[in-house]
């Protein structure tokens, strides 16, 4: 079964930039999340997807971060414009249902110099 | 909200030693427990997780045990290995009405 895939792994951007992630779920997957996980921290969910509807986006800030899972398959998670806090890796996770197991991908390193 | 602490942030064992990671949280409304092995370049896998109705849970060399009452659970390893080498999370979530929230990790060094 092949796992949730990312895309870029890696990427450096200069402050006040955009920059877009992607995330493919597992086959079948009904739920996808985004993380923030901060050098040092453990991952801070910024939005929850039942299929293409929103379920939870209270911590996402909405100023400057955007996301979308158009027909309830693969998402992306917009930043525009960066800020130096930024600096991070972004997770994103699947599960089944809303309250299966959750698997995460490999992430992607965001650096904002 | 929930908020999860987790200690040690670093632990060194020696290969074939135990190692043990605790957490405590805060809301008693929190009923599922899981631990995510975080190892660089891959992807968070879960490896163990417990739910509020068991006090204990164990997979091979792996275990979590729960006290409700303490609102603390912890993650045991034995006869470790140098590829339980990883930075290990616990989480906690009332589950299905809140998301997890994750401890800060600790960093797990086998020693060979």
């Amino acid at each position: 079964e092949a796992g949730v895939a990312q895309s870029p792994r890696y990427k450096i951007i200069e402050k006040r930039q955009s920059v877009a992630f992607w995330c493919n779920p597992i086959s079948g997957h009904a739920t996808l999340y985004w993380y923030q996980q901060i050098l040092g921290q453990g991952p801070k969910l910024l939005i929850q997807f039942q299929n293409n509807g929103v379920v939870d986006d209270s911590q996402l800030p909405k100023d400057r971060f955007s996301a979308e899972r158009l027909k309830g398959v693969d998402s992306t998670l917009k930043i525009q414009p960066a800020k130096l806090e930024d600096s991070a890796v972004y997770l994103c996770a699947s599960s089944f249902g809303g309250v299966e197991t959750q698997y995460f991908g490999p992430g992607t390193r965001l650096l904002v110099l | 909200g929930e908020n999860v602490e987790q200690h040690p942030s670093t632990l060194s064992v020696q290969e074939g030693d135990s190692a043990v990671i605790k957490c405590t949280y805060s809301d008693s409304a929190s009923n599922y427990f899981p631990w995510y092995k975080q190892e660089l370049g891959k992807g968070s896998q879960l490896i163990i997780d417990i739910r509020s109705n068991v006090g204990e849970k164990k997979d091979q060399r792996i275990a979590v045990t729960l006290n409700k009452t303490a609102k603390h659970f912890s993650l045991h390893i034995t006869e470790t290995q140098p590829e339980d080498s990883a930075v290990y999370f616990c989480a906690a979530s009332n589950e299905g009405n809140t998301p997890l929230v994750f401890g800060k990790g600790t960093r797990l060094s086998v020693i060979a």
